[in-house]
């Protein structure tokens, strides 16, 4: 059973505009969730965080929602560059004693087009 | 500052054949350390994870198996490599349970 899932695997948005990454999660137990962005051949690395205490947190040009009623949270880049083009993995865990598991989205690929 | 160190970045095993891939993370102490992987078309897997040295848990069952025999050294071993080991292999370590976790480099391991 897939708890975080990223139902769109490929996005192709121009140069300048908004980029919206979806992620759908479906255990309730779940209160902190991140993005990745990963280049090709490399690690991930870390983008962005939103705790279940907030439904909104902004850095530069990316900013997460989270609607913890509907289990969902998008990524908003804006404006969107080249540079951006990779894939984007979102994140979710839980507080508390005895976890220590990040679960993962399968990515969504993101092509921001000149 | 923190780092973190893994290799090798690419490396090509024939099946039946042991697999060693070593991590290091710099700057830091007692930290979380994990290793996922990343198949084609999946997402990325927890393997193991530690809270401390010998200190190992396994997430899911597979031909693999974890060490950490020192504070900052996480190796991921195989006896016997299939050829669905093949993968993308992340090492990452965290401060504590509730942060994000920082990745190395990855290691892209083919077994023919």
């Amino acid at each position: 059973d897939q708890q975080v899932k990223q139902n769109s695997p490929s996005l192709s948005v121009q140069e300048g505009r908004i980029s919206i990454l979806n992620c759908d999660y479906t255990n309730s137990m779940f209160d902190y969730f991140l993005w990745y962005k990963k280049y090709p051949a490399e690690g991930p690395t870390f983008l962005i965080s939103i705790s279940s205490i907030k439904d909104k947190n902004e850095d530069g040009r990316f900013t997460v929602f989270l609607n913890k009623s509907a289990k969902h949270l998008s990524l908003h880049i804006v404006p969107s560059q080249p540079g951006d083009s990779a894939v984007y993995f979102c994140a979710a865990t839980r507080s508390g004693a005895g976890s220590y598991q990040l679960t993962f989205g399968k990515g969504t690929k993101l092509s921001v087009i000149p | 500052s923190q780092t973190i160190h893994q290799w090798p970045a690419t490396l090509v095993q024939p099946v039946g054949s042991p697999l060693s891939l070593e991590c290091t993370v710099e700057g830091t102490s007692n930290p979380n350390l994990y290793w996922y992987r990343q198949a084609a078309g999946r997402g990325l897997q927890l393997l193991f994870y530690s809270i401390g040295i010998d200190q190992i848990s396994s997430e899911v069952p597979q031909n693999l198996s974890a060490s950490r025999p020192q504070d900052r050294q996480f190796i991921l071993s195989s006896k016997k490599l299939l050829l669905s080991d093949s993968g993308f292999y992340l090492c990452a370590w965290s401060i504590n349970m509730n942060t994000e976790a920082f990745f190395g480099q990855g290691t892209r391991l083919t077994v023919v």
